[in-house]
């Protein structure tokens, strides 16, 4: 089976730099997911990580640790459309499936 | 890119009346696709794995005669809720992966059902 566990909410001034953290324990790990949900919307897929390290995409970075069972999203230069839920979500190398953490809500200020 | 089709985007019924969701993959073809479940504030929970020209694969604790998913084609999986009740209502989400990638799942817009 799968854990996931991840802090639920934080406000951040426009402009400055958030960490979302997300911990899991897998049996079989496949990868490692982030997706940004919008209240009422569906998920969107933000970054992919499968190998240790950090994956870089434009104001969105993405960490793994896979000994660690860790990995943190950051966000740069926030802006107001970043308020939004963030997920992580693990896949099991067994079934393929993803399993999703409970969401980070982030509500960004001006 | 990928991209699923799901609707209706809201719908409301009568308490015991049965709604069907549609969710299609309109560019690629999904022989599999998955059905979630999110209430208020709350993760996405897997439902049930739906397999083209096969039964779908529920999980634990998800009532096969209550949520049937049908999956006719390589493009259109159906999820039906069926004798709707109150306790029901959530927001349904459907979602694919491009056939034969380790993309990530591409998910539709999701459907609000509140049963009344």
């Amino acid at each position: 089976g799968q854990n996931i566990d991840q802090p639920t909410e934080m406000t951040a001034t426009e402009g400055a730099i958030v960490q979302i953290n997300c911990t899991y324990q897998t049996s079989g790990f496949n990868g490692l997911f982030w997706y940004q949900q919008h209240a009422g919307e569906a998920p969107t897929f933000l970054s992919y990580n499968v190998l240790d390290g950090l994956e870089e995409k434009g104001r969105f970075s993405s960490f793994l640790s896979r000994s660690k069972g860790y990995s943190y999203l950051l966000l740069k230069e926030l802006q107001m459309k970043d308020s939004a839920s963030y997920l992580c979500a693990v896949r099991d190398r067994g079934n393929n499936r993803l399993a999703f953490g409970k969401g980070n809500q982030v509500v960004v200020i001006p | 890119g990928a991209v699923v089709s799901q609707h209706p985007s809201w719908v409301i019924c009568k308490s015991g009346t049965s709604v069907k969701i549609e969710c299609r993959s309109l560019d690629f073809q999904a022989t599999t696709m998955f059905w979630y479940r999110q209430f208020p504030k709350q993760s996405l929970m897997l439902m049930a794995t739906s397999n083209e020209g096969s039964k779908a694969t529920y999980e634990q604790g998800v009532e096969k005669d209550k949520f049937l998913i049908n999956h006719a084609s390589l493009t259109l999986s159906t999820l039906t809720v069926t004798s709707a009740h109150p306790e029901d209502s959530s927001f349904f989400i459907c979602s694919a992966r491009v056939r034969g990638g380790t993309s990530p799942l591409h998910f539709g817009n999701g459907t609000r059902l509140t049963v009344t």
